[in-house]
């Protein structure tokens, strides 16, 4: 069974500093990864995802995230953080079945300090 | 472009009463349907999904029920609430076709059991 897991409840980073959240992963064959954002009270938003090719993968509102399959991580970064980033991040990875399902990791919250 | 809809956005109910809530998708045909459920901590449960008209997978057994009448609407339902109902529901879609699709969440359903 495929699985993710955020080892991170929270992570605290000043603005301008850079921001990494961890993701490791678990899975039969090759993995479909993807980030999401969640603001307060809201649905969660798609940042980025992989699915083959290039290692870095970049997405929205500067944020990448490195594949790295030896290591089994799939870790979002940001080279330097905005106080709106504030947010709770999920890293999930899909199923092998045919109906697009996603295991969801636990979240991490991010809170960037002026 | 696609949009999706959830109502109510916040539902306050007393234990026992029934439940509908509602979600639709616009701008795109026969999409996969997903109703998820996240507790006061943060992690995403999946309740249910469905890749078409009438086909709905319950991926837990619960006191809820969904049911997709049209293509592009999904309802969760509960006859009897139980505060343990309570959270945050979120509805999501992908298309059918392309495994590497991401799903695209709506804004949610605050619900409060009291």
């Amino acid at each position: 069974a495929q699985s993710v897991a955020q080892p991170e409840d929270q992570v605290n980073v000043a603005e301008g500093n850079p921001l990494t959240v961890k993701c490791t992963y678990s899975v039969s064959g090759n993995p479909y990864l993807f980030w999401y954002v969640q603001y307060p009270n809201r649905g969660l938003q798609f940042l980025l995802k992989y699915i083959t090719g290039d290692n870095l993968v970049k997405g929205s509102y500067g944020f990448e995230a490195e594949f790295n399959k030896s290591q089994t991580s799939f870790h979002l970064k940001k080279p330097s953080a905005l106080v709106s980033d504030s947010a709770l991040y999920f890293c999930a990875v899909r199923e092998t079945d045919s109906w697009g399902k996603l295991q969801f990791g636990a979240g991490t919250q991010v809170v960037v300090t002026p | 472009s696609q949009t999706i809809h959830q109502w109510p956005a916040t539902l306050v109910q007393p234990v026992g009463s029934p439940l509908s809530l509602e979600c639709t998708v616009e701008g795109t045909s026969n999409p996969n349907l997903y109703w998820y459920r996240q507790a006061a901590g943060r992690g995403l449960q999946l309740l249910f999904y469905s890749v078409g008209i009438g086909q709905i997978s319950s991926e837990v057994p619960q006191n809820l029920s969904a049911s997709r009448p049209q293509d592009r609407q999904f309802i969760l339902s509960s006859k009897k609430l139980l505060l343990s109902d309570s959270g945050f529901y979120l509805c999501a879609w992908r298309p059918p076709l392309g495994s590497s699709s991401e799903q695209y969440f709506g804004p949610g359903t605050r619900l409060t059991v009291t």
